[in-house]
C-alpha cells in the first residue's frame, strides 16, 4: 500500500542555518503531497502541499517539490528560526475518493540561538 | 469562526470504561477526519466521512465508533476502553477530497487509559 518514509530526528541546528528534512513515499496513481506542521501543544496546520509532478509548494520560506522520478518531495529552508522549532510532518493523499491522507512518522527539529 | 473544536481536552479512563469525543466544524465541511498519534509513528485514520450520514473504517478502526447525524459533527466513541488506547486523538475536515482539499486540525484530545 501508499506509504510515506521521513528522516528520522530529532534535527538540531543554529539560527540561521540551512534545514532540509527528506521525505520519500510509495504510492500507486498520482498522489498530492503535503507538509504539515505542529507545534508544541497544537494540532496539526498545513505548510505547504503540491498536487502534481514538478509542482514546488512554498510557505513561510519553506519550500518542497515534487519529484516523481525519485518518489521525493524534501522541505527546505534557507535560514531556520527558534520559532521553525515544532514537528514535521510529510503526507500524502490517498488515491481513492476519500480523501484520506498518509502521514510519515514525523521529524521533530528543534532550532538553538 | 472557531474553524475545527474538540471536547475535551483532556481524559482519564480506567479500563473498561466508554466514552465519546466530539468533534465540531464551523466551516461547512464535507469530510471529517478521525486520527489518533502515537510517538514515532505519525498519524493514523481511525474512522472518516464523506458526507452526514456517512462513516468508513480507516487504518485501525478496531475498538472505535463513529457517528455523523449532524454535517458539522463528527463522534468518537471508545465502548470499552483498553490501554493501547492511550494516544492523542486529532480530527480534521476538508471541503472535498483530500487529494485537492486541506484537511484542518483540531488542537487534539490526550486520552489516558489507566
Amino acid at each position: 500500500g501508499d506509504s510515506v518514509t521521513q528522516m528520522e530526528g530529532p534535527v538540531t541546528l543554529s539560527e540561521e542555518a540551512f534545514l532540509t528534512i527528506n521525505c520519500t513515499y510509495t504510492a500507486t496513481g498520482y498522489p498530492s503531497l503535503f507538509w504539515y506542521v505542529q507545534y508544541p501543544g497544537e494540532g496539526l496546520q498545513l505548510l505547504l502541499k503540491a498536487t502534481k509532478a514538478d509542482d514546488k509548494g512554498s510557505n513561510k520560506g519553506f519550500e518542497a517539490t515534487y519529484r516523481k522520478e525519485t518518489t521525493s518531495f524534501h522541505l527546505e529552508k534557507g535560514s531556520v528560526q527558534v520559532s521553525d522549532s515544532a514537528v514535521y510532518f510529510c503526507a500524502l493523499s490517498d488515491t481513492s475518493n476519500t480523501g484520506k491522507l498518509i502521514f510519515g512518522q514525523g521529524t521533530t527539529l528543534q532550532v538553538k540561538p | 469562526n472557531a474553524g475545527v473544536t474538540q471536547t475535551p481536552k483532556f481524559r482519564v479512563l480506567k479500563t473498561g470504561q466508554s466514552m465519546t469525543l466530539l468533534c465540531a466544524q464551523d466551516m461547512n465541511h464535507e469530510y471529517m477526519y478521525w486520527y489518533r498519534q502515537d510517538p514515532g509513528m505519525g498519524l493514523r485514520l481511525i474512522h472518516y466521512s464523506v458526507g452526514e450520514g456517512t462513516t468508513a473504517k480507516g487504518e485501525v478502526p478496531d475498538g472505535y465508533n463513529v457517528s455523523r447525524l449532524k454535517k458539522q459533527n463528527f463522534l468518537l466513541g471508545l465502548e470499552s476502553a483498553a490501554p493501547s488506547q492511550t494516544s492523542v486523538y486529532f480530527c480534521a475536515s476538508s471541503l472535498g477530497r483530500g487529494w485537492a482539499d486541506t484537511q484542518y486540525f483540531g488542537p487534539g484530545t490526550r486520552l489516558t487509559v489507566l
